[in-house]
C-alpha cells in the first residue's frame, strides 16, 4: 500500500469554481502535512502547510482529520493559473523526509 | 531567487555512461540534503539522504553503488548516475531543509539515456 494516496484527477472546472480533493495517507505516526504544487516539467513548491485545526490562504483552505487519517483541499474563485499537479506531502518524523503522493491533476478552462 | 540550484538542467547521455548532478544550497547551509526522483506521471520517490561528512543513507531498493551521493561541503551535494542505461531516464531532484515545514527544492534534473 502507497504511503500516501491521491485520486488522481484530471479535475476538469470553469474559472471561477470551486474544487477540492483529498488524499490519505497509511502511518499514523506521521506529524507534518503540506501541499505542494508542481506545475509541468517544475520542481514542486509548497502551497501551504496543514494543520488539525484546518487553515486558509486567500482562496485554498487544507483541512487535517488525523482520525481518518486524510487531508483535503479546496480551492474556491478557481483561476487559470491554478492549473496545475498537487501533491499531497506526509513527513514521518523529525527528519525531514518527505512521503509524496502521485499528486491530482487540476485544470481551470476559461 | 532560488535557493537551491542545479545542474545540470537537463543532460543526454549514452547508454553506459556515468552522469554527475550537482545540489546547491545558496545562502544557507544544508548538512542534510534529499535526492528524489521522479518518473513521468508519478510521484517523487525519495532516493537518499545526503549527510555533509559522512555516507548517505539509501532508501529501500535504490542501488547505493550505482547511485553515488557526495556531500563533500555544507552547501553541495552531487548524485553520480553510474553506467546510466534506459530505464535510469527520469527528473532528478534535490531538496534541502532548512527546519521542519521548510523545504527547498531544487529546480531539477531532467536525464534522458539513450
Amino acid at each position: 500500500r502507497k504511503e500516501v494516496e491521491q485520486d488522481p484527477g484530471p479535475f476538469n472546472v470553469p474559472e471561477g469554481a470551486t474544487v477540492a480533493f483529498n488524499c490519505t495517507y497509511s502511518n499514523s505516526a506521521s506529524q507534518s502535512f503540506f501541499w505542494y504544487r508542481q506545475d509541468c516539467r517544475k520542481e514542486p513548491k509548497l502551497l501551504m502547510s496543514v494543520y488539525s485545526s484546518g487553515n486558509e490562504d486567500g482562496r485554498f483552505t487544507a483541512q487535517l482529520n488525523r482520525a481518518s487519517q486524510y487531508i483535503s483541499l479546496l480551492i474556491r474563485d478557481s483561476k487559470l493559473s491554478d492549473s496545475a499537479t498537487y501533491l499531497c506531502v506526509v513527513s514521518r518524523s523529525n527528519d525531514y523526509k518527505l512521503s509524496f503522493g502521485a499528486g491530482t491533476t487540476v485544470t481551470v478552462r476559461a | 531567487g532560488a535557493v537551491v540550484s542545479q545542474h545540470p538542467s537537463w543532460v543526454i547521455c549514452k547508454s553506459g555512461t556515468s552522469v554527475k548532478i550537482e545540489c546547491r544550497s545558496l545562502d544557507f547551509q544544508a548538512t542534510t540534503m534529499f535526492w528524489y526522483r521522479q518518473f513521468p506521471k508519478q510521484s517523487l520517490m525519495l532516493m537518499a539522504t545526503s549527510n555533509e561528512g559522512s555516507k548517505a543513507t539509501y532508501e529501500q531498493g535504490v542501488e547505493k553503488d550505482k547511485f553515488l551521493i557526495n556531500h563533500a561541503s555544507l552547501t553541495l551535494s552531487t548524485l553520480t548516475v553510474t553506467s546510466a542505461h534506459p530505464e535510469d531516464s527520469s527528473f532528478y531532484i534535490c531538496s534541502a531543509p532548512l527546519g521542519i515545514e521548510t523545504q527547498y527544492f531544487g529546480p531539477g534534473t531532467r536525464l534522458l539515456v539513450l
